[in-house]
């Protein structure tokens, strides 16, 4: 059971390069969610995605865009990297969103980011 | 906006003590709080997750418990082993916002 697997796990782009992130979950579950990772800052929500068809901003989506692909992926677009967009990004999954009703967040093993 | 402290920040403990991690947030009103584990480069792991509506949760050695009107929680550890070294980050839902983290409490458990 891989639970939820993100690609790639490095990645190291010029300013103003483009790349999409990719996650997938195969537990059926209805919310996924993309956080970014910081020294000193904790995790902070980028997009949200609390059933399939819609999305949701976070506490700091500019510069990101997110596509819900279908029920099982869940992507995140940055158009024109910065320097300050370089940090771990967390791709994670429950049943109902944000652990309402017992469904705790899964998260995958994150993706590496460096933009120079 | 809630906010949510886990203090300290880090703990270096020798192995076999029992260990209280505490979680406080500013907004009472809660739907769940999460716990969560996290090993050096890898994700977040669910530990426990409390209803609003529950005064603890228990899982093997571990047990968190949920006092929403002080607006604290704790996890506590029994017997404390090495292999319990990690970060440990608790996350509140409520109201209209989304789940707000700590920043994390990072664990050491001396052999």
């Amino acid at each position: 059971n891989a639970g939820v697997t993100q690609t790639p796990k490095f990645q190291v782009l010029k300013t103003g390069q483009s790349m999409t992130l990719q996650c997938a979950q195969d537990m059926n579950h209805n919310s996924m969610y993309w956080y970014r990772q910081d020294p000193g800052m904790g995790l902070r929500l980028i997009y949200y995605s609390a059933s399939e068809g819609t999305t949701d901003k976070g506490e700091v989506p500019n510069g990101y865009n997110v596509s819900r692909l279908n029920k099982r992926e869940f992507s995140l677009r940055l158009e024109s990297a910065a320097p300050s967009q370089t940090s771990v990004y967390f791709c994670a999954s429950s049943r109902l969103v944000f652990g309402q009703q017992n469904s705790p967040l899964h998260f995958g093993n994150g993706t590496r980011l460096t933009v120079t | 906006k809630q906010e949510v402290t886990q203090i300290p920040a880090a703990l270096s403990v020798p192995e076999g003590e029992n260990l209280v991690l505490n979680c406080s947030f500013t907004d009472s009103a809660i739907y769940n709080l999460q716990w969560f584990r996290q090993d050096p480069g890898k994700g977040l792991t669910s530990l426990l997750l409390i209803q609003s509506s529950q005064r603890e949760q228990t899982s093997g050695r571990l047990n968190a418990s949920l006092d929403k009107s002080s607006g604290r929680s704790t996890l506590y550890i029994a017997a404390s082993q090495p292999g319990d070294s990690a970060t440990y980050l608790c996350a509140v839902q409520g109201g209209s916002e989304k789940l707000v983290f700590g920043k994390g409490m990072k664990l050491t458990v001396n052999p």
